[in-house]
């Protein structure tokens, strides 16, 4: 399986500032995606993050607001902006092996918007 | 519309009282179904993939099963340390997984 490392892996933030969270796996993968989870639900695709092009977005979520970079194969960044307190969730990286098919997570960033 | 859903919602056992978690799912195709653990705060934990009807997975006090409309999570002799959210979650051949709302499961010494 991935060795998936996140960071932060919690922060508090003021409204209306911008937090960017990291993601490295210590392979190569194709498929590397980003999840919201908010408090007491399950997990929600934001966007699929492609590498050399611009990530793919699931309705409800917009570029301007979630930017993501896929500068390599092992690494992503996910950008919220302009903080709301709705936009406190934890934030989970995975990627699909592309071996297995299998799909597994970060420990997740935690993100409080005060 | 793929849609996947959990039964119970929460779950409370005695030590060593055995139960099952239902992932019920309708979708227009599997290519797998998976199980994951998920502890308060933290990311899933995979657990197991089922491919396909009447295939089985275990590992340690927790076995998986799959039939063609559902999936159930057996376990075994709970301990708590069992305790967490349980996810299923379905690759349906599409962009990405759809996954099930969990099953909180408390299992009390």
């Amino acid at each position: 399986s991935a060795v998936i490392s996140q960071k932060p892996s919690r922060d508090i933030c003021q409204r209306g500032t911008s937090l960017t969270i990291q993601c490295q796996v210590d392979s190569q993968v194709t498929m590397m995606f980003w999840y919201r989870q908010q408090p007491g639900q399950s997990l929600t695709l934001i966007a699929t993050a492609n590498q050399g092009s611009e990530a793919t977005y699931e309705s409800g979520f917009v570029i301007d607001k979630f930017p993501i970079s896929r500068p390599n194969l092992t690494f992503s960044t996910l950008t919220v902006s302009n903080m709301s307190p709705e936009d406190s969730s934890i934030y989970l990286c995975s990627v699909l092996s592309d071996w297995t098919g299998e799909l597994f997570f970060g420990e997740g960033s935690r993100l409080t918007v005060l | 519309e793929d849609q996947v859903t959990q039964s119970p919602e929460a779950l409370r056992l005695q030590e060593g009282e055995s139960s099952s978690l239902n992932c019920s799912y309708t979708v227009s195709g599997l290519r797998g179904l998976f199980w994951y653990r998920q502890d308060p705060g933290k990311g899933p934990e995979f657990l197991f993939t089922l491919y396909s009807a009447g295939e089985e997975k275990e590992k340690e006090r927790l076995k998986a099963t799959l039939t063609k409309k559902e999936s159930f999570l057996h376990i075994t002799a709970p301990k708590p340390e069992d305790s967490a959210t349980y996810l299923c979650a379905v690759d349906n051949y599409g962009q990405n997984f759809v996954f099930g709302p969990g099953t909180r499961l408390s299992v009390l010494p």
